[in-house]
């Protein structure tokens, strides 16, 4: 099994260009995840998707962000403008949902974002 | 505002000394989880402990959960060098949904 694979690895860019993360969960599970984080905030809940549908979009922090998932083995993050606040590593996580609570997380390597 | 919150937010102890970090949180969970991370990867998931638990045990890991004082404890014994990492403690609320505490950075010393 090849793990959560989220690309690209790092992405620098410049203020107000539109930004693209990806991620391809784990073949099988349902859900997935997509995290910030960052030294001041910690790590913060975006969004998720169960069956490729978003459940819970409260934690995206503006309109310029927005998240997809075509299908089962493909989801994109986006950010169009960026800020340099938007500085940050992008984590993608998937698990099985197979009860109502909580299962674990399997977590990519995640992608280190620099707006300049 | 997260949630868990990890104490302390840093440790460093001399290898084969037992590690202990505990967690607080606010309200009723469904779960509790340990994560690690290395320096510069992803979270790996060490363990989880259901809200009707109050012990469990993983190799060198031992968890505790007290509800009524909404804590947890994380111990690793032995420690190692490579346990040198963060430790995230995630407490699962509702549907899925799991928040994670700042963490503690714990340093192990040859």
């Amino acid at each position: 099994d090849a793990g959560v694979i989220q690309s690209p690895r790092h992405e620098v860019t410049e203020m107000g260009q539109e930004v693209t993360l990806r991620c391809k969960p784990i073949s099988g599970h349902n859900s997935l995840f997509w995290y910030r984080q960052t030294m001041m905030r910690g790590l913060e809940l975006l969004i998720y998707f169960n069956n490729n549908v978003p459940i819970d979009d409260s934690g995206m922090p503006e309109d310029r962000f927005s998240a997809k998932m075509p299908n089962a083995s493909f989801s994109t993050l986006k950010i169009q403008p960026s800020e340099p606040r938007d500085s940050a590593v992008y984590f993608c996580a998937s698990s099985t949902r197979r009860t109502m609570t909580n299962e674990k997380l399997f977590f990519g390597s995640g992608t280190q974002l620099s707006v300049l | 505002s997260q949630q868990g919150e990890e104490d302390p937010q840093a440790l460093s102890i001399q290898e084969g000394e037992n590690a202990t970090m505990n967690c607080s949180y606010k309200t009723s969970i469904n779960n509790l989880q340990w994560y690690r991370q290395n320096s510069g990867r992803g979270l790996v998931h060490l363990i989880l402990i259901r809200s009707n638990e109050r012990e469990k045990h993983s190799g060198r890991l031992r968890v505790t959960l007290d509800t009524s004082k909404k804590s947890s404890s994380l111990l690793i014994t032995a420690s190692r060098a490579a346990d040198t990492a963060s430790y995230f403690c995630a407490t699962g609320q509702g549907a899925q949904k799991l928040v994670f505490g700042q963490g503690t950075r714990l340093t192990i010393n040859p």
